[in-house]
This record gives C-alpha cells, sequence and structure tokens, in this order.
C-alpha cells in the first residue's frame, strides 16, 4: 500500500521553531511536497524536493532524505498566521499525481 | 492574474441525484487534476487530465464518478446517484510542472 504519516497536531509559541516530520512508504517516488492549508482555504504550495538535502525559502526550509524514506518541513520565527494545517505529499510518478499525509494542524500560541 | 476557480462553491443534494462539479484552471496550465478532502482528511487524488485526455483515472471510487475535460481548459466532474459517503470537499489544481500544483478553493458536497 501506500501511505504517509505526519504528527496530527503540533503547537509552538510565536517566535519559536517547529519541525513537521513525515515518513513515508509508495510505489513510486519522484519527490516530495509540503503544502499549506489554512481553516477553510484551498491548499498553497510551499516548497518541493525532489533531491536529498535540505531547500530553504524564507522562513520556511524542507529536507528530504531519499534512504530513509523521510522528509520534514522546518518552519521558523513562527507567526501567528502561520496556525494552519501542513500536508506532506510524495509525487509519485510523471503525471503529477500526489499522495497526500493526513496533515498536522499547527497551532501558534501568542 | 486570476487563479483556479470552482463552481459552485457549495453544493446540498439529495442523495439519488446527479451533481456536476465544474473547474477552470488556470489559463495555459495543461495539467488538471481533481482530489476529494473530507472533514480533517488529507487530499484523495481522484483523476489527472493532461490536455483533454485523461491517462490516470485511477483515483475514482466508483463507477458513478466520471470526468471530462474539453478545449484544454475547463472540467467537469459528475457524480451519479450520489451517496452519502460523497459528502466531501472536491478541489481542482492545475499546473505546468507536476512539482507545484495550484489549487482552486473547491465544492463543498453535501449529501442528504
Amino acid at each position: 500500500g501506500q501511505s504517509l504519516e505526519q504528527p496530527s497536531e503540533v503547537t509552538a509559541v510565536e517566535g519559536a521553531i517547529v519541525q513537521i516530520n513525515c515518513t513515508y512508504q509508495t510505489s513510486g517516488f519522484y519527490g516530495l511536497s509540503w503544502y499549506q492549508q489554512h481553516d477553510g482555504g484551498a491548499p498553497t504550495f510551499l516548497s518541493y524536493n525532489a533531491l536529498d538535502g535540505l531547500e530553504e525559502t524564507g522562513r520556511f526550509s524542507s529536507f528530504l532524505s531519499r534512504s530513509d524514506s523521510y522528509g520534514y518541513l522546518l518552519l521558523q520565527e513562527l507567526q501567528m498566521k502561520d496556525s494552519a494545517s501542513y500536508f506532506c505529499a510524495v509525487l509519485s510518478g510523471n503525471t503529477g499525481k500526489l499522495i497526500f499525509g493526513q496533515g498536522t494542524t499547527l497551532q501558534v500560541k501568542p | 492574474g486570476a487563479g483556479v476557480s470552482q463552481s459552485p462553491s457549495n453544493k446540498v443534494t439529495e442523495k439519488g441525484k446527479d451533481v456536476e462539479l465544474r473547474c477552470d484552471p488556470i489559463s495555459g496550465h495543461t495539467a488538471l487534476y481533481w482530489y476529494r478532502q473530507s472533514l480533517g482528511q488529507g487530499l484523495e487524488f481522484l483523476i489527472y487530465f493532461q490536455g483533454n485526455s485523461a491517462p490516470d483515472k485511477s483515483g475514482l471510487p466508483s463507477d458513478r464518478f466520471s470526468a471530462e475535460r474539453t478545449g484544454g481548459s475547463v472540467s467537469t466532474l459528475t457524480i451519479q446517484r450520489t451517496q452519502q459517503e460523497d459528502s466531501a470537499v472536491y478541489l481542482c489544481a492545475s499546473s505546468t510542472t507536476s512539482d507545484e500544483q495550484y489549487f482552486g478553493p473547491g465544492t463543498r458536497l453535501t449529501v442528504t
């Protein structure tokens, strides 16, 4: 089967750093994506890792280790607006089909 | 520019009725995807279009579900004889590259 595991909830305070882990088991793997979704909103793209290592985009970074079938999203200098659900998703083929995890709800507290 | 749009934003229907959901992708995006999201869950892939053809329909849950795309643009997802388990948010996404997909606001379908 195909599965992605990520924590269901994470809580952190404003200004802190938080890491959301994702492990995956899929029949095909082209890369790992991260999407953010605010309540009632559309998912928005954050990052994509096709190769091992760290990708940095502003306050957000994403890491991939293909040998460990593992990745994480790192959010720095947390702001209240970062409270949202974060989904890891495996790009399982060259068609763009994404297999999503169940999502991690991040709550940022003052 | 304009993003992905979907209509209707909300649809309430009675069990057994047919529904049509519409997606207008970003202009020029050749790839189009339909996903389904149940409350508090992740997104479930339904179907992928490249142009007007659908090389991957593997996620359609039953033969009550069908989709088409015309003119390489607008797509409609049709659910026949709706069931209560079909209640979910149906999301459409479009892209030019497979690594970044742009999602629409979704259609919230409620089957009573």
